[in-house]
C-alpha cells in the first residue's frame, strides 16, 4: 500500500539557518504530495502541494519539488524564523483516493 | 467563513464513562474525517464519510468505538466505554470533493 517516510525530529535550528526535512513516498501511479503544518494547540493547515513530477510547490517562503525518479518530496526554506516553530507532515493522495496517507511528522524547533 | 469546529476542547473522564466528539464541517464540503493524534502512533485515520455515508471504517481501533453522520453538517464520534489508551487528540476535518483536508483545532481526550 501507498506509504509515507519522512525525517525523523525533533531537528532544532537557529534563526536564518536553512532548512531541509527529508520524505520520500511508496505509491502506485501518480500522486499528488502535500505538505501539512500544525502550529501548538491547532489543527493541521495545508502549507503547499504538488500534482505531478518536476512540480514545485511553495508558500510562505518553503518550497518542495516532486521528484518521481527519486520518489520524493523534501522540503526547504532558506531562511527559517521563529514562528515556523511547529510539526510539519508530508502526505500522499493517489487518484481516485480521497484519502490522504501521512508521513509520521516531524517537529522543527526555531531558537533566536 | 467558520472553519471546521469541534467541540470540546478538552475533555477529562474516567475510565468506564462514555464520550461523545463533535464536529461541524465547513458548509457545503462533502467529505468528512476523523483522525486520532498521539505521541506514540502519530497520525491514525478512524474513518471517513462522502455525503454522510461511511466509506472506510477500517482505522476504528475496536468496537467501543463508533461514529455518526446524520446530516452534512454534523457528525460525532463516540467511545464507549472509554479506556486511558484512548486518550489522544482527535480531530475532525473536511474537504470538497477530496481536495484539501481542513482540520479542526481538535479535541483532546484525557481519561483517567
Amino acid at each position: 500500500g501507498d506509504s509515507v517516510t519522512q525525517m525523523e525530529g525533533p531537528v532544532t535550528l537557529s534563526e536564518e539557518a536553512f532548512l531541509t526535512i527529508n520524505c520520500t513516498y511508496t505509491a502506485t501511479g501518480y500522486p499528488s504530495l502535500f505538505w501539512y503544518v500544525q502550529y501548538p494547540g491547532e489543527g493541521l493547515q495545508l502549507l503547499l502541494k504538488a500534482t505531478k513530477a518536476d512540480d514545485k510547490g511553495s508558500n510562505k517562503g518553503f518550497e518542495a519539488t516532486y521528484r518521481k525518479e527519486t520518489t520524493s518530496f523534501h522540503l526547504e526554506k532558506g531562511s527559517v524564523q521563529v514562528s515556523d516553530s511547529a510539526v510539519y507532515f508530508c502526505a500522499l493522495a493517489n487518484f481516485g483516493n480521497e484519502k490522504l496517507t501521512f508521513g509520521t511528522g516531524t517537529r522543527l524547533t526555531i531558537i533566536p | 467563513d467558520a472553519g471546521v469546529i469541534q467541540s470540546p476542547r478538552h475533555e477529562v473522564t474516567e475510565m468506564g464513562q462514555e464520550v461523545t466528539l463533535r464536529c461541524k464541517p465547513i458548509s457545503g464540503h462533502d467529505y468528512l474525517f476523523w483522525y486520532r493524534q498521539t505521541m506514540m502512533r502519530g497520525l491514525e485515520l478512524l474513518i471517513y464519510f462522502n455525503n454522510n455515508v461511511p466509506i472506510d471504517d477500517s482505522g476504528m481501533p475496536e468496537d467501543r468505538f463508533s461514529a455518526k453522520m446524520p446530516n452534512a453538517s454534523f457528525s460525532t464520534l463516540k467511545i464507549q466505554p472509554s479506556e486511558p489508551r484512548d486518550s489522544a487528540v482527535y480531530f475532525c476535518a473536511s474537504s470538497l470533493a477530496g481536495g484539501e483536508l481542513f482540520f479542526g483545532e481538535g479535541s483532546r481526550l484525557t481519561v483517567l
